[in-house]
């Protein structure tokens, strides 16, 4: 999937714990974003990055934290989990300088709070 | 906020069939794009058409922008067992400062052997 990584690809976790996803990338690209799917939502943006330690709030960011110490790495935290945030999560990232133009997805973070 | 709105929900044709999906979105764009999901697995980005642009090629793909009537159409022509898949449209808002692309729920597209 175009040199992006995502892990775990599935978790399961508890209420009120915290868990963080990983995205890495090998293609030095300069954006990069986290959406989750969900059956009648499509893809919600959550966070996405500009640069390393450049990150902004999407549509649906209560509830979630985002770090990118690193160009290749962006991370998503659930600072405390609950069940509306079991979803699919995808990691992206643009497929050049520019935002918003031809997004490469990973395979994708099943997450389970139960 | 802005959202692409696919129609229909669900397509179901015969193999060798052409299949139309249409796009209607809310606010003016810099682009539209279409991407492809198999089950489980990521999207695929299948083709970007820029808000100057009426019509765009690719492959057995074709996609119409109308901007005045704000509405995208995907078609893909003689279809495969393997373009059984749900798509998405995305729409890069024309605002200063976004950074998103909004993706509709998208047409789930079964092709029946």
């Amino acid at each position: 999937d175009a040199g992006i990584t995502q892990s775990p690809r599935h978790k399961v976790t508890e209420t009120g714990t915290p868990v963080t996803l990983r995205c890495h990338q090998t293609e030095n690209h300069r954006y990069m974003y986290w959406y989750r799917q969900d059956p009648g939502h499509g893809l919600r943006l959550i966070h996405y990055s500009y640069g390393v330690k450049d990150t902004d709030k999407g549509e649906v960011s209560d509830g979630y934290s985002v770090s990118r110490s690193k160009t290749e790495d962006f991370l998503l935290t659930l600072e405390s989990a609950t069940s509306s945030q079991t979803s699919v999560y995808f990691c992206a990232i643009s497929s050049r300088d520019a935002a918003n133009e031809k997004l490469f997805f990973g395979s994708g973070t099943q997450l389970s709070v139960l | 906020s802005q959202q692409g709105e696919e129609d229909p929900q669900a397509l179901s044709i015969q193999e060798g069939e052409n299949a139309t999906m249409n796009c209607s979105y809310k606010t003016s764009i810099n682009n539209l794009q279409w991407y492809r999901q198999n089950s489980g697995r990521g999207l695929v980005h299948l083709i970007l058409i820029r808000s100057n642009e009426r019509e765009k090629h690719s492959g057995r793909l074709r996609v119409t922008l109308d901007t005045s009537k704000k509405s995208s159409s995907l078609l893909i022509t003689a279809s495969r067992a393997a373009d059984t898949a749900s798509y998405f449209c995305a729409t890069d808002p024309l605002i200063q400062g976004a950074q998103k692309l909004v993706f509709g729920q998208g047409t789930r597209l079964t092709i029946n052997p």
